[in-house]
């Protein structure tokens, strides 16, 4: 089936780091969901992108899907210990048969060190 | 509003016990979505229901089972537990179906634990 490369797999950064995380498919979506889990929690919804080249902000995180629309970036800017947690890409195909269906890479899980 | 809720929130059943995953959300959400998380496989689709008294297959439906008679309801059943079926469930909703663009919102889960 369909697979997103999420990648890194972990990292471990002290406060005030930037991060950036990264995810690449062999198909082309036309939508790309950012999540974060924290422990023992459902899925967040970050950031939503919808269009190929665009760039969005959330406050210190910023996503881009790419323009290939087979891959897409998140940014972390000044890492704070709240940010700990898993972060999952998720892309999603519209169209006929597909109902809103997302396919999630395997997940990044980010420690911060204050 | 509650959102997405999700009971039991843990589980533990033996090989061959069945059991049923209840999900509801009070959003008035037409989709619903069960997934599974397993370590280093990200959330993967066990089935989906675009509406009302209408379910699919997912990516991994194999000894599962799902109903959704009433709009804010989705049950996930396990009809003879394995222990390969020990894992996190989420459900999941979302409001509109078809070719749009939507936010899937996600419930708590459910840690089961196959013995």
């Amino acid at each position: 089936g369909q697979q997103l490369n999420q990648s890194p797999q972990s990292m471990f950064i002290q406060e005030g780091e930037d991060v950036s995380m990264n995810c690449t498919s062999s198909s082309i979506f036309n939508t790309w969901l950012w999540y974060k889990q924290d422990p023992g929690e459902g899925p967040v919804l970050l950031i939503a992108l919808y269009k190929a080249g665009e760039l969005t902000s959330n406050g210190r995180l910023t996503a881009q899907f790419g323009i290939t629309r087979k891959d897409s970036f998140l940014n972390i800017s000044a890492s704070i210990p709240s940010d700990v947690g898993i972060y999952f890409c998720a892309g999603q195909k519209i169209g006929s048969g597909n109902t809103g269906k997302l396919i999630f890479g395997q997940g990044t899980t980010l420690q911060v060190k204050p | 509003n509650a959102g997405v809720t999700q009971t039991p929130k843990f589980q533990v059943l033996k090989t061959g016990q069945s059991m049923t995953l209840q999900c509801a959300q009070d959003m008035n959400h037409n989709s619903m979505y069960w997934y599974r998380q397993d370590p280093g496989m990200g959330l993967r689709l066990i089935y989906y229901s675009a509406s009302e008294g209408t379910t699919d297959k997912g990516e991994v439906p194999d000894g599962y089972n799902v109903s959704r008679l009433k709009k804010q309801n989705f049950l996930l059943g396990l009809e003879s537990a394995a222990p390969s079926q020990t894992s996190v469930y989420f459900c999941a909703s979302s409001y509109s179906t078809g070719p749009q663009r939507e936010t899937q919102y996600f419930g708590p889960g459910t840690r089961l634990l196959v013995l």
